[in-house]
């Protein structure tokens, strides 16, 4: 069975400074694994996304990952944390067969401080 | 082009009543899901559709919760008898090959 695990409900960064989000999965098969954003009343928008190709991900809006498979993480970062960064982080797998449907984390809260 | 939409945006049913929320999805994807997202929580899986055929049923709560996509292209999750704890956003995703998906702005259910 997959599972993901996302370290901290709420993470506070000041503007400018960096963003770790932190997210950990388990998975018997080769994972598929993404991150998407969720600003307030409004669906998800994916972020990134790691399907076994470079392990280091570009995203949008300036965030990336790194996908290790060693420490069966997924990490997403971003340099200089900027006020319009602040909504909730999702963290999700799913496999690369079958019916590709996705588990979350629980998500992440960021909050950006001037 | 134009997203995944979602109708309505909000609802609110008292307890055993039925409701009926609609997902559009992305012309031509052949994938759409169904998650169920509670206060404060990452979305869960309820269900699957590869054009008309739903082929992953496995997370829907009960036999209170139905979906269909007829001609494969617009769907509709039915919620029979809502129940207080059926109250969540209810979000669509549709995606092309599967792999990644897009998802709608969710219809948020709230039962009194």
């Amino acid at each position: 069975a997959q599972s993901v695990t996302q370290l901290g409900s709420h993470v506070s960064v000041s503007e400018g400074a960096l963003v770790l989000l932190r997210c950990n999965y388990s998975s018997s098969v080769p994972p598929y694994l993404f991150w998407y954003v969720q600003y307030p009343n409004q669906g998800l928008q994916l972020l990134l996304k790691y399907t076994s190709a470079a392990t280091l991900v570009k995203g949008i809006n300036g965030f990336e990952a790194e996908f290790k498979k060693s420490e069966t993480s997924f990490h997403l970062t971003k340099p200089s944390a900027h006020m319009s960064d602040a909504a909730e982080y999702f963290c999700a797998v799913s496999d690369s067969s079958g019916t590709y449907k996705y588990i979350f984390g629980t998500g992440t809260r960021l909050k950006v401080l001037a | 082009g134009a997203g995944v939409s979602q109708s309505p945006r909000y609802k609110v049913a008292k307890r055993g009543q039925d409701v009926a929320l609609r997902c559009d999805p992305i012309s031509g994807h052949v994938s759409l899901f169904w998650y169920q997202q509670a206060l404060g929580q990452g979305p869960e899986f309820l269900t699957y559709f590869q054009n008309e055929a739903q082929l992953d049923k496995s997370g829907l709560p009960s036999d209170r919760f139905f979906a269909e996509r007829p001609e494969g292209s617009v769907s509709t999750l039915k919620i029979q008898r809502t129940q207080q704890e059926d109250s969540a956003v209810y979000l669509c995703a549709s995606s092309r090959d599967g792999a990644e998906q897009y998802f709608g702005p969710g219809t948020r259910l709230t039962v009194t």
